[in-house]
């Protein structure tokens, strides 16, 4: 039973490049977690989002960041005109249903902008 | 707003020793408390966690918390270490809602190292 898959595992991009991470959940699971891990830092809730609804976005920037999770097809966080302060590692996670107990987390995107 | 804090950002014991992480968080209503690990390259595993019931939880590998509602606490302990168990220790906490789906927010995290 695979777990939570990230792509790519590591990105490069030069400032006001595109970048655009990829999450596909645990079989089963319909809700996926966005978070942001700056260096030296804990984790960072950016979006929580069910199949084709935004449920939560108060930790996304206002400008720039954006997140979809289709109902076909992984979530994707897409990060336009990227700034240096974006590298960082981003984290997805997925539970299996409302009132699951666990978010269970993927290997993570090391976003590095040069 | 919730917050956590984690105060011991870099502890260093000897293989055998007892270990405490200390977690306190700030939030007014109810809420569920976490430990997550993060061994070296890779995801981070759920350690152990709390919902309600025995204050005193036991996680994986050994591993207990005990959740004191008074001290807004949820401390992490193993009574004695191993070098595997070096890593990076994260306390997490969400709102208790019904709906159980509410956004983590961690502590920055303790850097544990073992030494042989």
């Amino acid at each position: 039973n695979a777990g939570v898959m990230q792509n790519p595992r590591h990105l490069v991009r030069r400032r006001g490049q595109e970048a655009r991470l990829r999450c596909s959940p645990m079989k089963g699971h319909s809700h996926v977690y966005w978070y942001r891990q700056l260096p030296e830092e804990g984790l960072k809730f950016m979006v929580y989002l069910q199949k084709e609804n935004i449920i939560d976005e108060s930790g996304m920037p206002k400008e720039r960041f954006s997140a979809e999770f289709p109902k076909e097809g992984p979530s994707i966080l897409r990060i336009q005109q990227v700034v240096r302060g974006d590298s960082a590692a981003y984290f997805c996670a997925s539970s299996p249903r409302t009132g699951a107990d666990e978010q269970f987390f993927g290997p993570g995107t090391r976003l590095t902008v040069l | 707003a919730q917050s956590v804090s984690q105060h011991n950002h870099h502890v260093i014991l000897s293989e055998a020793a007892s270990l405490e992480l200390g977690c306190n968080y700030s939030y007014g209503g109810t809420v569920n408390l976490f430990w997550y690990v993060q061994y070296p390259g890779q995801h981070l595993q759920l350690l152990l966690k709390y919902f309600s019931g025995d204050p005193l939880v036991k996680g994986i590998k050994g591993f207990e918390a005990e959740f004191i509602k008074s001290k807004f606490s949820f401390n992490l302990r193993k009574p004695s270490v191993q070098w595997s168990d070096t890593a990076e220790y994260f306390c997490a906490v969400n709102a208790g809602s019904a709906f159980g789906n509410e956004k983590l927010t961690f502590g920055t995290g303790t850097r544990l190292t073992i030494i042989p």
